[in-house]
């Protein structure tokens, strides 16, 4: 079975804060994702990375940082956290290379900065 | 269930012709939708995105406007140049979804000069 998996369901973190969010695939894929979701502005993409140590800014990367040292774990950091960053965090993956074009995503965790 | 319907490829255009790539949906709720485009040999990009009906989505020279009364999502370009050779994908997600985003297969897109 596909599998993406997010370190953490929920977290609750203060203002000012570092944060690391883990990644975790198993399907080998290539690409890893990390968007956000918002009520009202759906899916927001904040960084991909099509290899490792590669990296490429979505549509919102301020605030935030990624790091891939391994094809499998792409982790998102919030440097110093704000209230604004108070948001769902989805990871997601892809392989084009198997020919299927669904993009896998972890359950999402749910972040609560105060 | 919910699903994206692209149009099949490849589309083979000539330079300066103008692009539509079709995409309808089914959906239930309200869904965001997507355009990305993957160039040879690169990952996946966002093109452009429409998060609510008759939003339209711009980049680069390509249009799409989110068709709620047609449930569509149809990408346009007014004069296509080599450089936009790739496969796009329609794709959509919903707000109360499980987080996964619904696909289209994908077009490929070829253009001559």
């Amino acid at each position: 079975d596909v599998k993406v998996t997010q370190s953490s369901r929920y977290l609750v973190k203060r203002t000012g804060e570092k944060v690391f969010l883990e990644c975790v695939q198993d399907m080998d894929h290539e690409n890893m994702f990390w968007y956000r979701q918002d009520p009202g502005l759906g899916l927001r993409l904040i960084y991909f990375s099509y290899d490792v140590k590669m990296k490429e800014k979505g549509d919102i990367p301020e605030g935030y940082s990624v790091s891939r040292e391994k094809k499998e774990r792409f982790s998102l950091i919030l440097e110093s956290a704000s209230t604004n960053q108070t948001s769902m965090y989805l990871c997601a993956s892809i392989s084009f290379t198997t020919g299927k074009n669904i993009q896998y995503f972890g359950a999402g965790t749910r972040l609560s900065v105060l | 269930g919910d699903s994206v319907t692209q149009m099949e490829g490849p589309v083979t255009l000539s330079e300066e012709a103008f692009l539509t790539i079709n995409c309808t949906y089914t959906a239930t709720g309200y869904p965001s939708l997507f355009w990305y485009v993957q160039y040879p040999g690169e990952g996946l990009q966002l093109l452009l995105k429409a998060t609510k009906a008759d939003d339209k989505g711009s980049n680069k020279g390509f249009e799409a406007t989110y068709r709620k009364e047609t449930t569509s999502f149809h990408l346009e370009k007014g004069s296509v140049q080599v450089s936009d050779s790739a496969v796009y994908f329609c794709a959509l997600i919903l707000m109360d979804s499980n987080y996964q985003l619904i696909w289209g297969a994908g077009t490929k897109l070829i253009i001559k000069p």
